[in-house]
């Protein structure tokens, strides 16, 4: 059982819509979870970073970490063509992983104009 | 604020010629320093992660070493190239082990 599965897509929305994006994972020791937007050709830049279960807003993002079934979300409101790229979400059982973190393969979102 | 720089940005090597990827960041001190690499297909494989000058873990068996020669540089470096080794590298930086990584733009590396 690989360590975190992502779907791979592409998910196609068109403008506008809310956008879900999934995660799951295997090792119950992660504590730290967080998301990367990755634009072609560019390194991932940092969405959100949550700590334990719960949501986090920021803008038109939200974070949800459901810790009892392995599970983290993000979610996109009034998505916008600029959105569209590659999400990663990543987790560590320390905050900045001097162990490193632990990445899904990302989802490739297309956001249709 | 801080910033982290990678070159070159890409890099076309023939197999068996060595390899030297540089990663300096700035605006922040003794950060702890991340070398991944990205291939098609796969999600990010941390292979090197430092807390301090000279301080290198490996986190994967591999045909590449790294060096941290100052507080705010990171190599990435290889003897002899394999064609196994072509792929994105990517640089990240952490104020410390409990805050997030952030990367650099990468070196995209082709092995001919």
């Amino acid at each position: 059982q690989k360590e975190v599965e992502q779907d791979p897509g592409p998910l196609s929305v068109p403008e506008g819509a809310i956008v879900s994006l999934n995660c799951t994972y295997s090792n119950s020791a992660f504590q730290y979870f967080m998301w990367y937007r990755q634009y072609s050709r560019k390194g991932p830049e940092l969405l959100m970073y949550t700590y334990s279960s719960g949501n986090k807003e920021d803008g038109r993002f939200t974070a949800q970490v459901d810790k009892s079934s392995k599970y983290i979300s993000l979610f996109i409101r009034d998505s916008q063509p600029s959105d569209s790229a590659t999400y990663l979400c990543a987790m560590s059982l320390l905050g900045g992983g001097a162990d490193g973190l632990t990445f899904g393969k990302g989802t490739h979102l297309i956001i249709q104009p | 604020s801080q910033t982290i720089h990678q070159w070159p940005a890409t890099l076309v090597q023939p197999v068996g010629s060595p390899l030297s990827l540089e990663c300096t960041v700035e605006g922040t001190s003794n950060p702890n320093l991340y070398w991944y690499r990205q291939a098609a297909g796969r999600g990010l494989q941390l292979l090197f992660y430092s807390v301090g000058i000279g301080q290198i873990s490996s986190e994967v068996p591999q045909n590449l070493s790294a060096s941290r020669p100052q507080d705010r540089q990171f190599i990435l470096s290889s003897k002899k190239l394999l064609l196994s080794d072509s792929g994105f590298y990517l640089c990240a930086w952490a104020t410390d082990s409990n805050q997030p990584q952030h990367f650099g733009d990468g070196t995209r590396l082709s092995i001919l």
